[in-house]
């Protein structure tokens, strides 16, 4: 019973570099998305994809890019990392619509950029 | 955009009492749901409880509660019975029924718990 698998667990990164962050799920959701969480400003919303082939930008998009190819996977791009991307990032997913579409949640990345 | 307020950053009860979690929410939407979701040390994000704007009975999840004023745009979290467990960050969530690519979260209320 899987859920939403994020990886990697921990990373620090250079000025400059770049990496991947994946995501997967098994539960055939439609809505991905990649959130940040910083202290004092709960989680922003940076892409998100209502299924495959569609993505769309949330909140705080810059820096960032995303792709979807299947249902299951959704991973998130960092070109060239910054020290403003310092942050915790957490992938979500769920069905679309009705009131059985609370977020689930993978367990987060700690991100710091050095 | 919707935006979500809990004016509490940091809470703290005695074990066993009861403490209640405040949220309010800006909005012109008339159908939307909402959620608390805690999130213990290890970072996990866990659902708490789910309320539909339509629906006037508050919802329950065993020791937790909530008290929904649709006309006051608040959404508070009672949870009754504190346990050590309880301790966490809890985050109240808005998530439009028009759009729901459109999920906004509170900055969050540090709950602790004492012994």
């Amino acid at each position: 019973n899987a859920g939403v698998t994020q990886t990697p667990k921990f990373q620090v990164l250079k000025t400059g570099q770049s990496m991947t962050l994946q995501c997967a799920q098994d539960m055939n959701h439609e809505y991905m998305s990649w959130y940040r969480q910083d202290p004092g400003m709960g989680l922003r919303l940076i892409h998100y994809s209502v299924g495959a082939g569609i993505t769309d930008q949330g909140e705080v998009p810059n820096g960032y890019n995303v792709s979807r190819s299947t249902t299951e996977d959704f991973p998130l791009r960092l070109l060239s990392a910054a020290p403003s991307q310092t942050s915790v990032y957490f992938c979500a997913s769920s069905l679309l619509t009705g009131v059985h579409s609370p977020l689930h949640f993978g367990n987060g990345t700690r991100l710091t950029v050095t | 955009a919707q935006t979500v307020t809990q004016s509490q950053p940091e809470m703290s009860v005695q074990e066993a009492e009861t403490v209640t979690l405040s949220c309010t929410y800006d909005t012109s939407e008339s159908d939307y749901y909402l959620f608390w979701y805690k999130q213990p040390p290890s970072r996990q994000m866990i659902l708490v409880i789910r309320q539909e704007a339509y629906k006037q009975q508050n919802a329950t999840e065993n020791r937790f509660s909530v008290n929904f004023q649709k006309a006051a745009k608040s959404f508070s979290l009672k949870i009754s019975d504190s346990q050590l467990g309880d301790a966490a960050m809890y985050f109240c969530a808005y998530r439009s029924a028009e759009d729901n690519n459109d999920m906004r979260f509170g900055a969050g209320t540090r709950l602790t718990v004492k012994p």
